[in-house]
């Protein structure tokens, strides 16, 4: 089974601060993906990257920045937190770019900032 | 734009029903969907996924049925089981986009026992 593995499940953080959600994938995945989940609106795609140092902005890279410096770990970067990006952020993986395969999910991290 | 809605937001149903789930999507070039199940604290769990040259596709207690003319989809559990209880999502995406899915917002299923 695919295991994606989130860092941290719950994190609170001040405005402000450099916040770092890391996310590492055990199946040998081409393709990662940050995602935010806010209620009422769904998964939006942050970031996302095709392979090692490569990145590609999503529909809202406002704010975040990412790095993927080896295959198997994408990180998540705010720059400097502010409370709009309180919100549960959701990584994924998934194989290389049209297979058509599903893309597999972590089980989140829930960050508040304050 | 991409725009993947669902017709119900929340749906009730007895344990030992059948549910039904719906989605629609707005792309004509769509060619691969899935559904999703969140649980609450979990992240989202792939549950089945169909192609566009398929229009149903049959896995344990899930049914999926793509309809390409008027850009539906659906997913219907047989047997609907407490464990069930969940928000379903459905997902889609096209040539044009390459890795990037369109999720849908979801629809909370809660089975009474």
């Amino acid at each position: 089974d695919v295991k994606v593995t989130q860092s941290s499940r719950y994190l609170v953080k001040r405005t402000g601060e450099k916040v770092f959600l890391e996310c590492v994938q055990d199946m040998d995945h081409e393709n990662m993906f940050w995602y935010r989940q806010d209620p009422g609106l769904g998964l939006r795609l942050i970031y996302f990257s095709y392979d090692v140092k490569m990145k590609e902005k999503g529909d809202i890279p406002e704010g975040y920045s990412v790095s993927r410096e080896k295959k198997e770990r994408f990180s998540l970067i705010l720059e400097s937190a502010s409370t709009n990006q309180t919100s549960m952020y959701l990584c994924a993986s998934s194989p290389l770019a049209g297979s058509n395969q599903p893309q597999h999910f972590g089980d989140g991290t829930r960050l508040s900032i304050l | 734009g991409e725009s993947v809605g669902l017709h119900l937001p929340t749906l009730s149903v007895q344990e030992g029903d059948n549910s039904i789930i719906n989605c629609a999507y707005s792309n004509s070039a769509s060619d691969y969907f899935i559904w999703y199940k969140q649980e609450s604290g979990k992240g989202p769990q792939f549950i089945i996924d169909i192609r566009s040259n398929m229009d149903k596709r049959q896995g344990q207690r899930v049914t999926v049925l793509l309809n390409k003319t008027v850009k539906h989809l659906s997913l219907q559990i047989a047997a609907t089981q407490p464990g069930d209880s969940a928000v379903y999502f459905c997902a889609e995406t096209n040539p044009n986009t390459g890795n990037q899915f369109y999720f849908g917002t979801g629809t909370s299923l809660t089975v009474i026992p």
